[in-house]
């Protein structure tokens, strides 16, 4: 079975930084999908960014990278120019089969805190 | 054009008791998947409605079950509420063999069974 792992509980970081937060996966699919979403406190889960095992080029979202590195599973979020608004939870999930369609496995989570 | 909607915000409810959450989806997204994220917890997959029957399901028992409209909306039901049922819902909607990245979120609703 898929497993994603998010080993930071709480980060810290100052406004205007950058800040990484950490996802290592386990698949034995050649083919699978790595995603980031956003948590708010109001709960609903914003869809960030998205990395394609077969992409050969990392994703980029305006401040949002993805630093894949596939021989290592890992799919690390990186923010930069860190805002105020950033502060939330940060879910890293991967795409599974489960009978005729897909479903999304969820990490633990990390919750950002940025500090003016 | 509408994002995803879902109904109530937040509810009570006994132990023992049932219950019934919905969710309005985006518009034209003919997927409605759903998810128990517990305190301090990641989502977990429930099941997913495609043209009104289920079509994959998490490891829930049979009392979770759900329902979908030809509007696309969607019901998940939960009988005989448990303690461990106490959780935020969230549905989500998208269309299929866009892998997920087209799927937007609702705000989800809060049970609490006491």
């Amino acid at each position: 079975a898929q497993k994603i792992t998010q080993t930071q509980p709480g980060m810290f970081v100052q406004e205007k930084e950058a800040v990484t937060l950490d996802c290592t996966y386990d698949t034995s699919d050649q083919s699978y999908g790595l995603f980031w979403y956003k948590q708010p406190s109001s709960g609903e889960m914003i869809f960030l960014i998205y990395q394609g095992s077969y992409d050969e080029q990392n994703a980029t979202e305006g401040r949002y990278s993805l630093n894949f590195q596939k021989a290592r599973k890992s799919a690390n979020l990186v923010i930069s120019a860190s805002q105020l608004g950033d502060s939330a939870m940060y879910f890293c999930a991967m795409r599974e089969r489960v009978d005729s369609s897909y479903k999304l496995i969820f990490g633990s989570g990390t919750r950002l805190l940025v500090r003016p | 054009e509408t994002g995803v909607t879902q109904s109530p915000t937040h509810l009570i409810k006994t132990r023992g008791q049932q219950v019934t959450l919905r969710c309005s989806s985006q518009s034209g997204h003919n997927t409605v998947s759903w998810y128990q994220q517990a305190l301090g917890q990641g989502p977990q997959f429930i099941f997913q409605y495609y043209r009104e029957e289920e079509n994959g399901r998490g490891n829930f028992p049979p009392r979770f079950s759900g329902l979908q409209f030809p509007n696309y909306s969607s019901e998940l039901n939960v009988n005989a509420l448990e303690l461990d049922d106490s959780a935020l819902y969230l549905c989500a909607s998208s269309l299929p063999g866009q892998g997920f990245t087209e799927q937007y979120f609702g705000p989800g609703t809060r049970l609490t069974v006491t």
